[in-house]
């Protein structure tokens, strides 16, 4: 089964500092996901990459960054963090352009202040 | 437009129990359907899966869904349920490769199961 980890697991943040939210998987995996999870909403998708040096935006993008620097590792960045930021965040991980089965990592929980 | 609605957002229920939890969903293509499980502090973890075929689908630890195209419905169901079940569980939606849209799941607001002794 697919390995996903993401460090840190919980994070304070002050409002406009910089966030990175890192994600890493160990099953070679070509797509790799960054959604968040607040109540009532389920989890959106914030960018997504199918591959070593692509990103791309997902339903709710603004201002998130992404890098997918290596198979393995992708990014999330919040270059200007405001308290509207604070969910829960989750990476994930899956093999197939079409349909296939998404691996979660345990999330990470980011509070602005 | 893609969407998911589960109706229910917390569903209470003894232990030993049956279950069901209900999942609607709404797709222009084909849909595939997933039934997830969160438990607390965790991330998600699939449960089942349903892409074609026999409309009812096993998953683990003794969860089935069943699929209907006419009543555009996944719901989960268990003959008994633990303790150890309660958790959040999500109905999720893909529309897959044919719609272009890269695999992009579509999550329902999850439904809070709580199994009391």
């Amino acid at each position: 089964e697919a390995a996903v980890t993401q460090s840190p697991r919980n994070k304070v943040a002050v409002t406009g500092g910089k966030v990175t939210l890192s994600c890493n998987q160990t099953n070679n995996h070509n797509n790799m996901y960054w959604y968040r999870q607040d109540t009532g909403h389920g989890l959106r998708l914030i960018h997504y990459s199918y591959g070593a040096g692509s990103t791309e935006k997902g339903d709710i993008p603004d201002g998130y960054k992404a890098s997918r620097p290596s198979q393995e590792n992708f990014s999330l960045i919040l270059e200007l963090a405001t308290p509207s930021q604070t969910s829960v965040y989750f990476c994930a991980s899956g093999d197939n352009w079409g349909v296939d089965t998404q691996y979660f990592g345990p999330g990470t929980r980011l509070l602005v202040l | 437009a893609q969407s998911v609605t589960q109706p229910d957002a917390r569903v209470t229920v003894s232990e030993g129990a049956s279950l069901q939890l209900r999942c609607k969903y709404s797709s222009s293509g084909t849909p595939y359907l997933f039934w997830y499980v969160q438990y607390p502090r965790q991330g998600l973890q699939l449960l089942l899966k349903y892409y074609s075929g026999d409309p009812v689908v096993q998953g683990v630890n003794g969860f089935e869904a069943e699929f209907s195209k006419s009543n555009s419905s996944f719901h989960l169901r268990k003959a008994s349920v633990h303790w150890s079940d309660s958790a959040v569980y999500f109905c999720v939606l893909s529309a897959g490769l044919l719609s272009g849209s890269f695999n992009k799941l579509t999550f329902g607001a999850g439904t809070r199961l709580a199994v009391c002794p």
